[in-house]
């Protein structure tokens, strides 16, 4: 059973390009986590979504941060317009979501991250 | 709102010594999760534990012990006999349940590095 799989490992972009990172989720999983670690911190949350719906995105900038998961495909965060403090660790992560009553959350596994550098 | 402090930054040790890192959270919410998580070297990150807010019993897997008290809140992780092979980022993180999101909060992490 593969894992979750995140394309491309690294990616460099010039300022003010695009950068699309993609996120194929576990097999048999329909929940999909976006983190973002800047250097020398922690993960923080930036977007939470289910097939063809976003849940939870309190976490994304509000402008140049899209993210999408379609019915078929892996879901992608598109960062517009790239600038260096965007540079980055960009982690997925997926899992079977909540289970009976909301009552039980499924570990969440994660990616190997995209390492995006913004020069 | 969550949070979660490691208030350790380092650790360094020597190996076959026992290390503790601590972690202590925030959280409204009644039932919520807590987890821990390992960066090594490589980058990635991976699962270790996942324990709920209804079950205080501490837990062992081999050389791995996690220490759950409600009344600190505070989800504590002991390696016993360090081995250099676990020298990594360490990440406590949170999970709720309110609001129907299941977005996990981190802590800053803790970088542990075991010497031979």
């Amino acid at each position: 059973n593969a894992g979750v799989m995140q394309n491309p490992r690294h990616l460099v972009r010039r300022r003010g390009q695009e950068a699309r990172l993609r996120c194929s989720p576990m097999k048999g999983h329909s929940h999909v986590y976006w983190y973002r670690q800047l250097p020398e911190e922690g993960l923080k949350f930036m977007v939470y979504l289910q097939k063809e719906n976003i849940i939870d995105e309190s976490g994304m900038p509000k402008e140049r941060f899209s993210a999408e998961f379609p019915k078929e495909g892996p879901s992608i965060l598109r960062i517009q317009q790239v600038v260096r403090g965007d540079s980055a660790a960009y982690f997925c992560a997926s899992s079977a979501g909540t289970g009976d009553a909301g009552l039980v959350h499924n570990e969440q596994f994660f990616g190997p991250g995209t390492r995006l550098t913004v020069l | 709102a969550q949070k979660v402090t490691q208030a350790q930054t380092e650790i360094s040790v020597v190996e076959k010594e026992d290390v503790t890192l601590d972690c202590v959270y925030e959280t409204r919410d009644t039932t919520y999760y807590l987890f821990w998580y390992k960066q090594p070297p490589s980058g990635e990150l991976v699962f270790l534990i996942r324990r709920n807010s209804f079950d205080e019993q501490n837990e062992i897997s081999g050389r791995y012990s996690w220490n759950f008290q409600k009344s600190t809140s505070s989800f504590n992780f002991t390696i016993t006999a360090s081995q250099v092979v676990d020298s990594a980022v360490y990440f406590c993180a949170l999970s709720g349940s309110q609001g129907g999101s299941e977005k996990l909060v981190f802590g800053k992490g803790m970088k542990l590095t075991v010497n031979p």
